[in-house]
């Protein structure tokens, strides 16, 4: 099973910030999710990438799947407190959807 | 826009008692999933069913665990003597296919107490 590793594991930063939040594998990803989670609640899919280089945008998010499909990135431009939540990365190639640990992000008003 | 939904939303239960937790998937979607998060920890995966059957599951998926779709719209999981480690947050998921670039959408939950 691929262990995909998010960095930072937590992060705390002012409303109107942008910030980074990564996700490695050492392996291939065949494609790769990125998820949404507030507390108490089910993951939210936020956007598929498959192919490498692929760049997708979702209003002031913006996610980057690496060239050799082994990481992937999510940009997000002037941050809202509205974004506060946990950021799940997950892969599934042919195995079940696996899921990292995520990254906890706040944003301060 | 189609939705899972879960019920309950919280079950408290005491050890060794039986727990159904129910699922309503999206309705045109085939493929359908539990899976776990204990509290500060993962999303973990138990089970998938397709087709009225399983079609894969975890090592966590043990016998005390059966998942069910009784008519066309629920999906069910079991367990049959909860233990205090099964306490955790149970999502549904479901898809319209299976691999290559699918996408899940999960429900909001249910939290189960185990006492």
């Amino acid at each position: 099973t691929q262990l995909l590793e998010q960095s930072p594991q937590f992060l705390s930063i002012q409303e109107g910030e942008n910030l980074t939040v990564y996700c490695n594998s050492s392996s291939v990803f065949s494609s790769l999710q990125w998820y949404r989670q507030e507390p108490g609640e089910g993951p939210v899919l936020l956007v598929t990438v498959v192919t490498g280089g692929e760049v997708k945008k979702l209003k002031r998010l913006t996610f980057q799947f690496g060239d050799a499909r082994k990481d992937s990135s999510l940009h997000i431009t002037a941050a809202q407190p509205g974004d506060t939540g946990l950021y799940l990365c997950a892969y599934s190639g042919n195995t079940p959807l696996v899921f990292g640990k995520g990254t906890r992000l706040s944003v301060i008003a | 826009e189609p939705e899972v939904t879960q019920t309950p939303s919280h079950q408290v239960t005491q050890m060794g008692q039986e727990v159904i937790l129910r699922c309503v998937p999206i309705s045109n979607h085939l493929y359908f999933y539990w899976y776990r998060q204990i509290l500060g920890q993962k999303v973990e995966f138990l089970v998938s069913f397709y087709n009225n059957e399983i079609s894969e599951k975890s090592e966590i998926f043990d016998d005390q665990f059966s998942v069910e779709r009784p008519d066309g719209s629920n999906f069910t999981l079991k367990i049959r003597s909860t233990k205090l480690e099964d306490s955790a947050m149970y999502f549904c998921a479901s898809s319209l296919r299976d691999r290559g670039g699918y996408e899940q959408y999960f429900g909001p939950g249910t939290r189960l107490t185990v006492t």
